[in-house]
């Protein structure tokens, strides 16, 4: 199985920072990467899928980078709708797996 | 308007069984894969079982297989997930969730449903 480790667990920030959060796989998985978000009580939302490629609906703040075993989630510049926990999921192969998460906190 | 709609969640005692429902509207669900994902408690998403969209393929995480079956009536626009020998360990909101691109049975979920909540305890 392929294991997904996201960094950090969490992070503390403020509006308008620029936040970064990455995903590591444990074999290359190629561009077969998404990225999600979620906030208590709700479904995942999709943001990113194939490493780099804005969902349709999603703002343009969010950004996604990397291939192979290293990934990247960027949001340039935090809204306060924003705090929430962002899990990445491969899709490279069975089993589908996601990452533990990294919880966004107000500072 | 593309949607999900789960049921048969609930309170079930260890050996037991359940069959949950997802029923889909506003897109063509056999040319989509479908996924369920289970969340338990605090804790991160977890993938459960895959189907193809025409249903001839199935696939399924190690802690559930031998124990749940997918299935799915594209003419119903329903895919099930029958849940057989309980366990606690299995308690979570289950999700089911739609394939993002047509065709593909690895695939990221661009639409999920609201989530039912299996419990297993005696």
């Amino acid at each position: 199985d392929i294991q997904m480790t996201q960094s950090p667990s969490s992070v503390s920030a403020s509006v308008g920072d620029r936040v970064t959060m990455t995903c590591r796989a444990s074999q290359a998985i190629s561009s077969y990467l998404a990225w999600y978000q979620q906030k208590p009580g709700k479904a995942p939302k999709l943001l990113i899928y194939v490493a780099s490629r804005l969902q349709s609906g999603v703002p343009a703040r969010f950004s996604g980078s990397g291939s192979g075993t290293d990934f990247t989630l960027t949001i340039s510049s935090l809204q306060p709708e924003d705090f929430a926990t962002y899990y990445c999921q491969q899709a490279s192969s069975f089993p589908l797996t996601f990452g533990g998460g990294t919880k966004v906190e107000i500072k | 308007e593309v949607q999900l709609l789960e049921s048969g969640g609930g309170l079930v005692q260890p050996g037991g069984s359940l069959r949950l429902s997802c029923a889909a509207s506003g897109f063509t669900l056999r040319s989509y894969a479908m996924s369920w994902v289970r969340q338990a408690p605090g804790k991160g998403p977890e993938w459960v079982s895959a189907i193809s969209g025409s249903g001839d393929s199935t696939y399924y995480a190690d802690s559930v297989k031998g124990r749940f079956t997918f299935s799915r009536d594209n003419s119903k626009n329903t895919v099930y997930l029958q849940m057989n020998s309980l366990r606690a360990e299995d308690t979570a909101v289950y999700y089911c969730a739609k394939g993002a691109v047509s065709g593909y049975d690895l695939d990221a979920f661009d639409m999920w449903g609201q989530g039912t909540m299996v419990t297993v305890s005696s």
